[in-house]
């Protein structure tokens, strides 16, 4: 069965510090991955999404970044940390192609900038 | 710009009393509509619709789409303390479905 990790659970980061956010998706090949942001009273928002290794679609102009050095390992990151940047960070993934599969998500990272 | 619309925001009913959560949306050429439970941490799936007017159905929940009128509901039936959470809806659109969007989801709470 598939499953997807994702760490550290919690973080509490100064402004201005560096960010370095990791997904791992064990049992399937090729998945579709997503980052997705959490603030209070906004729903989830769709960061970056990747259909295989090295490719990075962002949805939202930020300081944020993603990577996907692995097929099955996506990375969130960022050089300097701004406040409005806290939130409760979701790492998700899908069957690749399957349009109307849904999303699977880790138990997610809470980040909080001080 | 695709858009996922949930009410009420929040929402507080006695252990037993039947709920009905709310989900529209406009968005272009809709694929499927899904419905999540997240309680603390990872929001987990409840039910993919895509076709108008099917009932789908898992214990005391239950969930319809109407794609004329772009909506969907969510129905808990008995409610129970454990089905204290907030309830996501999204919404599968465009040409690639790559991506989901979500609604800013209800949240439950049940009381004994």
């Amino acid at each position: 069965s598939q499953t997807i990790h994702q760490w550290p659970a919690t973080l509490v980061q100064p402004v201005g510090s560096p960010l370095s956010l990791e997904c791992t998706v064990e049992g399937t090949s090729n998945p579709n991955l997503y980052w997705y942001r959490q603030a209070a009273g906004r729903g989830l928002q769709l960061l970056f999404y990747s259909v295989g290794i090295g490719q990075i679609s962002s949805e939202v102009p930020q300081n944020l970044s993603a990577s996907r050095p692995q097929d099955r390992q996506f990375i969130l990151s960022s050089k300097k940390l701004l406040l409005s940047d806290s939130g409760f960070y979701l790492c998700a993934w899908k069957r690749l192609r399957e349009y109307n599969s849904p999303l699977h998500f880790g138990n997610g990272t809470r980040l909080t900038v001080t | 710009e695709d858009k996922v619309v949930q009410s009420p925001l929040s929402l507080v009913v006695h252990e037993g009393d039947t709920v009905t959560l709310n989900c529209s949306y406009e968005v272009t050429n809709f694929r499927s509509l899904l419905w999540y439970k997240q309680e603390k941490k990872a929001p987990t799936f409840l039910f993919m619709l895509t076709s108008s007017g099917i009932e789908k159905k898992s214990g005391r929940l239950s969930s319809i789409l109407d794609k004329k009128e772009l909506f969907s509901i969510l129905n808990i039936t008995a409610t129970q303390t454990g089905d204290s959470a907030i309830y996501l809806c999204a919404v599968y659109s465009g040409a690639g479905s790559y991506q989901l969007t979500f609604g800013k989801g209800t949240k439950l709470s049940v009381i004994p």
